[in-house]
């Protein structure tokens, strides 16, 4: 099956550094991907739509300069923290959209621990 | 306005045993489909099982099975003869054929007791 790799799965920072997170889509091409938050024990929040060669669509209340996202290529999106701080410490985790029909595949998830 | 409903925050079921999930749904589209992921505790989202708005027989993929009631927008998920592996948070989700975002529901957690 289709598979997405998100790295890193894990990641400590300091307040006020920027954090890079990785989605790869690994054995097909994702002209969407997008990036999703959750708090322990809640459901998945949208944070943004990431279409490859263009800009980010960020759902309402999502500060775009904080939370920069790139889709450079079709196998490749980025989302990047900027100047982190505890607040900002979730789950982040990215999917990517094979086809039309086909289901949201899901990257591992990242632990983010801003201290 | 809230698109997909799960009004079970937790369920125990015992081992062998079969549990349905509920989960309704909101949409004035006629063509959509309807996705179960399950969350085991290391986070990953586990696809489990799709059905289309349009698909006449309910969904079936090994133990999970899924009740579709198109006319009372309901999607539950039947997981038969439980396994102490499905213990996970479980999330239905609708994707609108104009839109390729999926939108989530609040999840249901299921502990599986030996």
């Amino acid at each position: 099956g289709a598979v997405v790799s998100q790295h890193p799965s894990r990641v400590i920072c300091k307040s006020g550094t920027s954090v890079k997170i990785e989605c790869r889509s690994l054995d097909f091409q994702a002209t969407t991907m997008f990036w999703y938050r959750q708090f322990p024990k809640q459901s998945l929040m949208l944070m943004a739509t990431s279409n490859e060669g263009s800009k980010a669509t960020y759902e309402q209340g999502v500060e775009k300069d904080k939370f920069l996202i790139n889709h450079a290529s079709l196998t490749l999106s980025t989302l990047t923290v900027t100047s982190a701080h505890p607040e900002d410490s979730s789950f982040y985790i990215c999917s990517a959209l094979g086809g039309r029909n086909s289901p949201l595949h899901f990257g591992n998830g990242t632990r983010l621990t801003v201290t | 306005a809230q698109k997909i409903t799960q009004t079970q925050p937790g369920m125990f079921v015992q081992e062998k045993e079969a549990v349905t999930l509920d989960c309704t749904y909101d949409t004035s589209d006629q063509s959509y489909g309807l996705f179960w992921y399950k969350q085991p505790s290391s986070g990953e989202m586990i696809f489990l099982i799709y059905q289309g708005s349009y698909d006449e027989q309910n969904a079936t993929e090994g133990r999970y099975s899924l009740n579709f009631q198109k006319a009372r927008k309901s999607a539950n998920l039947v997981i038969s003869a439980s396994q102490l592996g499905d213990s996970a948070m479980y999330f239905c989700a609708m994707r609108e054929d104009n839109d390729y975002k999926l939108s989530f529901g609040a999840g249901t957690t299921v502990t599986v007791r030996a």
